[in-house]
């Protein structure tokens, strides 16, 4: 049973940073691009980063590149992304979502981690 | 950058077939993956590869994909279908390649 457990949401003020962690089993790491995808409340889904399987190939959507930064550790099982200089419009639910190729379809999702940025 | 059109909504009543377009630039060249969300819950893959069903899905789920449309098809609609779905595909000439549909809320009447 694959299992995607995202943590490290919450409130945060503009401009600060937050960590949010995506921890995986139940399927070989190591082989699965990764991805972060959010939601803002009552809107649809944005794709926001990806990292390839051993960490390179790593892209970002306009709207974080240079605040944030993915990164994965494949001895840990786990996905991270570093968010700074947080705005407003970053308040989401934070998913990590696993594929097995870097063009193929988000096989499995984690169950998000709700971030909002309010002062 | 690539952009993927979806109708807001859809409506069908229990036991009719719905579909749902999603319009893109060639979309046909490209492979399509679908998505149901149910509200509070994260997304499940439900059509990859344009037409391809995960195990599990019901038969009932199916996809096409051609020239400027790929359509998600739902035969015999249940009110347990009633959710948003989204489609996605790779745009990989660039900078940001994931890409979503804006989303279609499926009502079941």
């Amino acid at each position: 049973q694959v299992k995607m457990v995202e943590s490290g949401g919450g409130l945060v003020k503009p401009g600060g940073s937050l960590r949010l962690s995506c921890v995986v089993s139940g399927i070989t790491f190591s082989d699965h691009y990764m991805n972060w995808i959010r939601q803002a409340p009552g809107k649809g889904l944005e794709w926001v980063s990806h990292i390839g399987a051993v960490g390179s190939m790593i892209k970002y959507a306009d709207s974080v590149k240079g605040r944030f930064i993915i990164s994965r550790d494949n001895s840990k099982n786990s996905l991270y992304l570093q968010m700074n200089s947080l705005r407003a419009d970053d308040t989401a639910v934070y998913y990590c979502a696993a594929a097995e190729y870097g063009s193929g379809s988000l096989d499995y999702w984690g169950q998000g981690t709700m971030v909002t940025v309010s002062s | 950058s690539y952009v993927l059109t979806q109708p807001p909504s859809v409506s069908v009543a229990p036991g009719e077939a719905a579909t749902i377009s999603c319009g893109g630039n060639n979309i046909g060249t490209k492979s399509v993956h679908w998505y149901q969300q149910k509200p509070g819950q994260a997304p499940v893959l439900v059509i990859s590869y344009d037409s391809d069903r995960p195990s599990g899905i019901p038969e009932r789920f199916s996809g096409s994909n051609s020239g400027n449309t790929a359509t998600l098809t739902l035969s015999r609609v249940e009110a347990g279908d009633e959710a948003d779905y989204y489609c996605q595909v790779w745009d990989s000439g660039g900078d940001h390649p994931g890409v979503f549909g804006g989303g279609t809320k499926l009502t079941v009447l």
